[in-house]
């Protein structure tokens, strides 16, 4: 199994551009987030979906879109790509939002915004 | 405000060395999850804990859970070049179905 899938691995991106940041699972997992990753702030959560067609908002959602189609895929996208969205995005799944299920997390997709 | 803080936040030490991560709130949390984050990839599940009290023990590794549900603890025993990462607590509150994530703890265990 593959797993977690992210891409692109790297971006770089102007002010105002828009893009998607792809991520898809073959776990048959009903739950996906995503997450963002930066120095001394640790992991903050953006978007999140329990299962197809339904999706949320995390922690820092503005400048964010998200969509669940299916139960593999979960694409972030960037509106109007902006410094300060220059980070780490991690996408994660996992199988229950039960206590004791663990996430899974994919490679990550490093992009910066000029 | 960090609703989960990692003490120490940089940790250098010598291979053979014992040593201890706390992971810290005010919150009461249904279960706590570590994770460990080596560069360029995303970070991989070691253990979940759900019950106070609770101990776990992966190899070298031991985690605990305060018996208050507040706090957790991650214990290296005689640590190795391969332990070098960054720990990451994380945990769900009661009634929110979101995992909230601990700033983290980077750890370098020279040969």
């Amino acid at each position: 199994n593959a797993g977690v899938t992210q891409t692109p691995k790297f971006q770089v991106l102007k002010t105002g551009q828009s893009m998607t940041l792809q991520c898809a699972q073959d776990m048959n997992h009903e739950y996906m987030s995503w997450y963002r990753q930066d120095p001394g702030m640790g992991l903050r959560l953006i978007h999140y979906s329990v299962g197809a067609g339904i999706t949320d908002q995390g922690e820092v959602p503005n400048g964010y879109n998200v969509s669940r189609s299916t139960t593999e895929d979960f694409p972030l996208r960037l509106l109007s790509a902006a410094p300060s969205q220059t980070s780490v995005y991690f996408c994660a799944s996992s199988y229950s939002l039960a206590e004791s299920y663990g996430y899974t997390f994919g490679s990550g997709t490093r992009l910066t915004v000029v | 405000t960090q609703l989960l803080e990692q003490s120490p936040q940089f940790l250098s030490i010598q291979e053979g060395e014992n040593l201890t991560v706390y992971c810290n709130s005010s919150s009461v949390f249904s279960s706590l999850q570590w994770y460990r984050q080596e560069p360029g990839e995303g970070p991989v599940l070691l253990v979940t804990v759900v019950t106070g009290g609770e101990v776990k023990k992966l190899k070298r590794l031991t985690f605990q859970f305060g018996d208050a549900r507040k706090d957790s603890s991650l214990h290296i025993t005689a640590a190795q070049p391969g332990d070098t990462g960054l720990y990451l607590c994380a945990g769900k509150r009661t009634g929110f179905q979101k995992l909230v994530f601990g700033t983290g703890t980077r750890l370098l265990v020279s040969p």
